[in-house]
Order: structure tokens, then sequence, then C-alpha cells
């Protein structure tokens, strides 16, 4: 069974400092791999996503993620966080002959100014 | 764009009213999701759908049931509301194959 683990509940970044989330998941083939975005009050946002290829992701929003199959993460990175990166992020697994993504409990995001 | 729309975006239901959460999609996906959002929780999958007719439960479908007529509509239903029931709803759509979710905006439940 395929499983996602976000080991921070919480992050406090300040304002323009740099950002990594955290993520691992457990698959027993190659993943596609999924971060999103939830801000309070909303639905979840797709940020990238990774199905094959190049292990550095580009996302939306200056986010990127990067692949490390050596040790099961796909961690989401962002050189400068702004105060509207304050939100909920969720990392997701799913394959190829899966319907269903498997979602971590999500990290939320404190920016302080 | 992938629209997927939820019906409300926030109910207030009386605890035994049955409530029924409607959700559309516009792109014409095969897989249509209900998710359940709980604080420290995470996203719970309650029931799931990969085609017309058919669904399939998922971790916590107790409680509700799910109605999938067309392509377009998922309806998730609660059969006699219940305080432990109140919750952010999220239905999400895909495509086979790829595991990807588009989701609506949600539905804040409130069972009183």
């Amino acid at each position: 069974a395929q499983s996602v683990t976000q080991p921070d509940i919480h992050i406090t970044v300040s304002e323009g400092a740099s950002l990594e989330l955290r993520c691992n998941y457990s698959y027993g083939a190659t993943p596609y791999l999924f971060w999103y975005v939830q801000s309070p009050g909303q639905g979840l946002q797709l940020l990238l996503k990774y199905f094959s290829g190049d292990t550095l992701v580009q996302g939306i929003k200056g986010f990127e993620a990067e692949f490390k199959r050596s040790q099961s993460s796909f961690n989401l990175r962002k050189p400068s966080v702004h105060w509207s990166d304050a939100a909920e992020y969720f990392c997701a697994v799913g394959s190829g002959g899966s319907y269903i993504p498997t979602f971590g409990r999500g990290t939320s995001l404190i920016v302080h100014p | 764009d992938v629209k997927v729309t939820q019906s409300s975006r926030y109910l207030v239901k009386r605890t035994g009213e049955k409530v029924f959460l409607e959700c559309v999609q516009d792109m014409d996906h095969e897989n249509m999701f209900w998710y359940r959002q709980d604080p420290g929780l995470g996203l719970r999958l309650i029931y799931f759908s990969y085609d017309v007719k058919m669904k399939e439960k998922g971790d916590i479908p107790e409680g509700y049931s799910v109605s999938r007529e067309k392509k377009e509509r998922f309806s998730l239903i609660l059969e006699s509301a219940s305080t432990n029931q109140t919750s952010m709803y999220l239905c999400a759509s895909g495509t086979p194959g790829r595991s990807e979710a588009f989701f609506g905006q949600g539905t804040r439940l409130t069972v009183v």
C-alpha cells in the first residue's frame, strides 16, 4: 500500500527566507508525486507534479520540488517566501495503476513579517 | 482549466436530516472522489467512483452513501446527519492512470 509522511505539522518562516517542506513516501514502484496548496476555507490547488523524467520539477508560484528515489522523498522548496504563501501544503502519491492519490496529513506554513 | 464545482460553500443542517452534497465537473473525467478534511487528520477518502453508477468505498464510508447517475455529477449523501459529521467536504475529479486530482472549493458542513 502507498503512504505519505509529512513530518512537520507546522513550519514558521520569516518573509523573504527560504523554505523547504518535507515529504516521504512509501510505494513499491515508480510513484507519481504531487504537491497541493490549500488557502484557508478553500479547496486544494495543484502546485506541481512528478510523473517521470527530470527529478527537479518546477511548479506555479515559484515553487519547485526534487524527487530523490534513494531517500523516498519529494521535498518542496521556495527560495524566498511571501506572506501570501501562508497556507496548508499537502504532499500526495499515486501511480499509473491506482485511481486514487494518497495524501499526507499536511504541513501548515506560517509566515512572519 | 478543469472546473470542479460544489453546490454549496457553507451548510448548516440539523441532526437527523438527510443531507445532499453535490459536485459537478466539466472535464469529462472518469474518476470522482469525496474526501473529508478534519484538523490534524488530513484528507480521508469517503467514496470514489470510476464510472457512471460505479462506486467504491474509501477509508471512512460509514454514515455516507453516494450517487453517480451522470458522468459529470457525483453526489454525497448523509443519510441521517450527526454532529460528528461536521467537517469540510472536498470533491475531486481525475483521469484513470494518473492519480491526479482536481478539487472543488469545498463545502463546510455544520450539523447542529
